[in-house]
């Protein structure tokens, strides 16, 4: 059964102070990972999308990076304003449509 | 549309009462998804369109629920004799394809009491 899990459940960051948050995954032949960042009362908004292993995306504070088991989000010098829920999605070979969301991790960065 | 538009942002019913929601995806977004979210947890798939086709509705959680798509653009939900374990925040997303990035609703929260 495809599965994705997520850790932490929640991250208490200071302003500045870098970490990682942790997606691992299986799955039925990958087509694609997802990443999502939702914001209480909003809709999931997309960040990136990583296709194969040894692949990374950046985009400002944040980096994505992917192994075969799992995936990474790097948040470098964070700000309050990334605080967030992070949500993981997996597609599988399968599937087409569905993504598979883990429970997200709820990051806090305070100033 | 500029983005994903669902309506109504609130739904309060009567058990036993059907009700039916509403998405109105990205234009020219081929793909739909339904999704249902409880707090605090991941979206949990229910069911995808590619245009007006419905390829999977593995996800739907019971015959009470149905949706529709049928000239491949708005989308509707529908959630006969609710019940209160129905209670949740349904979001609809649309993508331009398979395998490519979904953007979501501001999703319909609803209340069966």
């Amino acid at each position: 059964e495809d599965q994705v899990t997520q850790s932490p459940e929640a991250l208490r960051l200071q302003e500045g102070e870098s970490s990682s948050l942790n997606c691992s995954y299986t799955v039925s032949g990958l087509r694609g990972l997802f990443w999502y960042r939702q914001d209480p009362g909003k809709g999931p908004e997309f960040l990136f999308t990583l296709y194969s292993a040894g692949e990374e995306k950046e985009k400002e504070r944040l980096k994505a990076t992917l192994t075969k088991k799992e995936s990474f989000l790097h948040i470098t010098a964070p700000k309050p304003e990334d605080s967030a829920t992070y949500l993981c999605a997996v597609q599988n070979g399968g599937s087409q449509g569905n993504l598979i969301f883990g429970k997200g991790t709820k990051l806090s960065v305070k100033p | 549309g500029a983005g994903v538009s669902q309506s109504p942002r609130y739904k309060v019913t009567k058990r036993g009462q059907d009700v039916t929601l509403r998405c109105d995806p990205i234009s020219s977004h081929a793909t739909l998804y339904w999704y249902q979210q409880a707090l605090g947890q991941g979206p949990e798939f229910l069911t995808y369109f590619n245009y007006e086709a419905q390829p999977d509705k593995s996800g739907l959680p019971s015959d009470r629920f149905s949706a529709e798509r049928p000239e491949g653009s708005i989308s509707t939900l529908t959630i006969q004799r609710t019940e209160q374990r129905d209670s949740a925040m349904y979001r609809c997303a649309s993508s331009l394809g398979l395998n490519t990035e979904a953007f979501f609703g501001q999703g319909t929260r609803l209340t069966v009491v």
